[in-house]
């Protein structure tokens, strides 16, 4: 059974452009989440996505946004980039079964460099 | 609001020692506890997750977990370290969200050397 699958796995922008990383899940898991982990901040929860709905959301600016298809890939953009944005981007999905006791895995991430 | 502490940045151990990575929470009601490893320039794997029953949690590469609700801990232990598991390791809990949803906090991390 694949992984979490992220792509790209590492690119660089300039301030000011928007970058869009994907995400596609384990086969049957519908939930996907995205953190930013970084070296100050460690790892910080952005959104989370169920059935195309963004269900959960995180401390973080407009400018970071995300979606979920109906074969539950997800996307996450973030525009008008600044040299902070620069991190780790990780995608994790769950099954969403009751009683709070899901595994949640994750993706090898997608590292974003701004310069 | 949940909160995790890893009050260790970093953990040095012989190879062939026992390890223990500490980890304590903060949570209203039962907590849902993971551990997760991160090697360099890779994704977070999953070791283990406490969500009820035995205290002792047994995870993957020989890892286990010891839930002690009194002291409300977590930590993270494995009888005999190999050079192999120097990585940085996370603590986690689960987040209980009035609308459900998986969402993890995580503690800061704590960078585990083992040294021949």
């Amino acid at each position: 059974k694949a992984g979490v699958t992220q792509t790209p796995r590492y690119l660089i922008k300039t301030r000011g452009q928007q970058v869009t990383l994907s995400c596609s899940p384990i086969s049957g898991h519908r939930s996907v989440s995205w953190y930013q982990q970084t070296p100050g901040q460690g790892l910080q929860f952005l959104f989370e996505y169920f059935s195309e709905t963004q269900r959960n959301k995180g401390n973080f600016p407009g400018r970071f946004s995300g979606r979920q298809f109906s074969n539950s890939r997800s996307e996450m953009n973030v525009s008008t980039l600044e040299l902070g944005d620069s991190a780790l981007y990780l995608c994790a999905s769950s099954l969403d079964s009751p009683g709070q006791g899901n595994t949640i895995y994750f993706g090898e991430g997608s590292w974003l460099t701004v310069v | 609001a949940q909160s995790v502490a890893q009050p260790e940045d970093q953990v040095n151990v012989a190879e062939g020692n026992p390890l223990t990575v500490k980890c304590t929470y903060s949570v209203s009601g039962n907590p849902y506890l993971f551990w997760y490893v991160q090697y360099p320039n890779r994704g977070l794997q999953f070791l283990l997750k406490y969500i009820t029953g035995d205290n002792l949690v047994k995870g993957s590469y020989g890892f286990e977990a010891e839930f002690n609700k009194s002291q409300t801990s977590f930590h993270l232990k494995k009888p005999s370290a190999l050079v192999s598991d120097s990585a940085l390791y996370f603590c986690a809990v689960r987040d209980r969200l009035t609308g459900g949803g998986n969402k993890l906090t995580f503690g800061t991390g704590t960078q585990l050397k083992v040294e021949l």
